[in-house]
């Protein structure tokens, strides 16, 4: 059973857009919730986390939404750009337990 | 200050053999996690040591291990190669757990022929 479910697969978005990617959690004891960005050849680098007691957290351009009784959390890129092309993983972890999500490929068009 | 360092960057084993990854985590670090990222399961986690003992372990074969050393550097092993272990193996590092800020490095890409 999947513990985290990412959506969409992949997403265009136009440069100067919003970019919004969904994941979903089965566990109500995860207590961290980081998004990771991955370009190609590289080891995805820390965007922003949240922790459960935090129901939005801002961070530049980024921002993440939390909604604890759905058990969903989404990133938001505002203003995209097209160096914000990329892969993104959400992910959830649990004590000493990392799950990520299946990812999200950006791709902002100038 | 330097990044997590992983060697070597490519490698290419056949089936039946063995196989050890490096990782030199930033200094001050302690914990290690090590990920295994392919496209069909995508990225999943492996173990994570701390102080030179495995604290967790994901659900992957014991066909998979690693270790510690006292300098916090990490090394991965895995025995008995199959053709589904070719992946990008990622190593991550922080300062006490899983759940704080992870710096991870670029990996080692493993094919197995």
């Amino acid at each position: 059973q999947q513990q985290v479910k990412q959506s969409p697969q992949s997403l265009i978005v136009q440069k100067g857009g919003i970019s919004i990617i969904n994941c979903a959690y089965e566990n109500t004891a995860f207590d961290y919730f980081p998004w990771y960005q991955q370009f190609p050849g590289k080891g995805p680098a820390l965007l922003i986390a949240i922790r459960p007691d935090v129901s939005e957290k801002k961070e530049g351009r980024f921002t993440i939404s939390f909604n604890k009784s759905a058990k969903q959390f989404s990133l938001h890129i505002m203003d995209s750009q097209p160096g914000d092309s990329a892969t993104y993983f959400c992910a959830a972890i649990m004590g000493n337990q990392f799950y990520f999500g299946t990812g999200t490929s950006l791709t902002v068009i100038p | 200050k330097a990044g997590v360092t992983q060697t070597p960057r490519y490698l290419i084993k056949t089936r039946g053999q063995q196989v050890t990854l490096s990782c030199s985590p930033i200094s001050g670090h302690r914990s290690v996690s090590w990920y295994q990222q392919t496209p069909g399961q995508g990225l999943q986690f492996l173990f994570e040591y701390f102080s030179e003992t495995q604290r967790n372990k994901g659900n992957f074969p014991g066909r998979f291990s690693g270790r510690q050393f006292s300098n916090s550097r990490s090394e991965m092993n895995v025995s008995t190669l199959e053709l589904g272990d070719s992946a990008l193996y990622l190593c991550a590092s922080s300062l006490l757990t899983l759940n704080e800020k992870l710096f991870f490095g670029s990996g080692t890409q493993l094919s197995v022929l």
